[in-house]
């Protein structure tokens, strides 16, 4: 079973561009997720999709974050304008579903490490 | 509001030597809690889960992990460590969304 692919692996940019990362999650995995995990800390949940609609996005700076996942499957989280605070690593997470009981497991793809000077 | 608190941003053990790395949670609701591992420019992968009943749970690798309700506690121990165990451990905490704490990088030495 392939994992949860994610691109580009890594990405340097200026502050103030726009920089999007790309997720294909595990084929029939209803939810997806997009983490920031800044250097030193744990996981941040930024959004979460259950099929192409989204059912928590109360972390993501909808200010100049935007995610979208278009049929249900692939995603797309773009940042414009970037910040130096958003140098971070972006990992993309799917489940089969999210339980009631809250016992989904997710699985992780290898995420994009951002540098944003 | 669900969290977890883990112990040490940094474990050092000699190969061979007892693993014990430390997460205390805070939740309103009987908690789901997890541990995951995550290897150097890799993703996080689960090590066990707890959700209900035996309070003992096993994971890969040979780790393992004991809740106890009465100290809020998840410690992750393994009997003897590996060198491919050296990497950051991540205990998690869950209602509806997972709630990582800040990690702790296990570093191994031979």
């Amino acid at each position: 079973e392939a994992g949860v692919a994610q691109s580009p692996r890594y990405k340097i940019i200026e502050k103030r561009q726009s920089v999007a990362f790309w997720c294909n999650p595990i084929s029939g995995h209803a939810t997806l997720y997009w983490y920031q995990q800044i250097l030193g800390q744990g996981p941040k949940l930024l959004i979460q999709f259950q099929n192409n609609g989204v059912v928590d996005d109360s972390q993501l700076p909808k200010d100049r974050f935007s995610a979208e996942r278009l049929k249900g499957v692939d995603s797309t989280l773009k940042i414009q304008p970037a910040k130096l605070e958003d140098s971070a690593v972006y990992l993309c997470a799917s489940s089969l579903e999210v339980l009631t009981s809250g016992t989904y497991e997710q699985y992780f793809g290898p995420g994009t490490r951002l540098t944003v000077t | 509001a669900q969290s977890v608190t883990q112990l040490g941003s940094h474990v050092s053990v000699s190969e061979g030597a007892l693993v014990l790395l430390r997460c205390n949670y805070s939740s309103s609701v009987p908690p789901y809690l997890f541990w995951y591992v995550q290897y150097p420019n890799q993703g996080l992968q689960l090590l066990l889960k707890y959700t209900t009943g035996a309070t003992l749970v096993k994971g890969i690798n040979g780790f393992e992990a004991e809740f106890k309700k009465s100290e809020t506690s998840f410690h992750l121990t393994k009997p003897s460590a590996h060198m491919s165990d050296a990497a950051e451990y991540f205990c998690a905490v869950s209602d509806q969304k997972l709630v990582f704490g800040t990690g702790t990088r296990l570093l191994v030495s031979p």
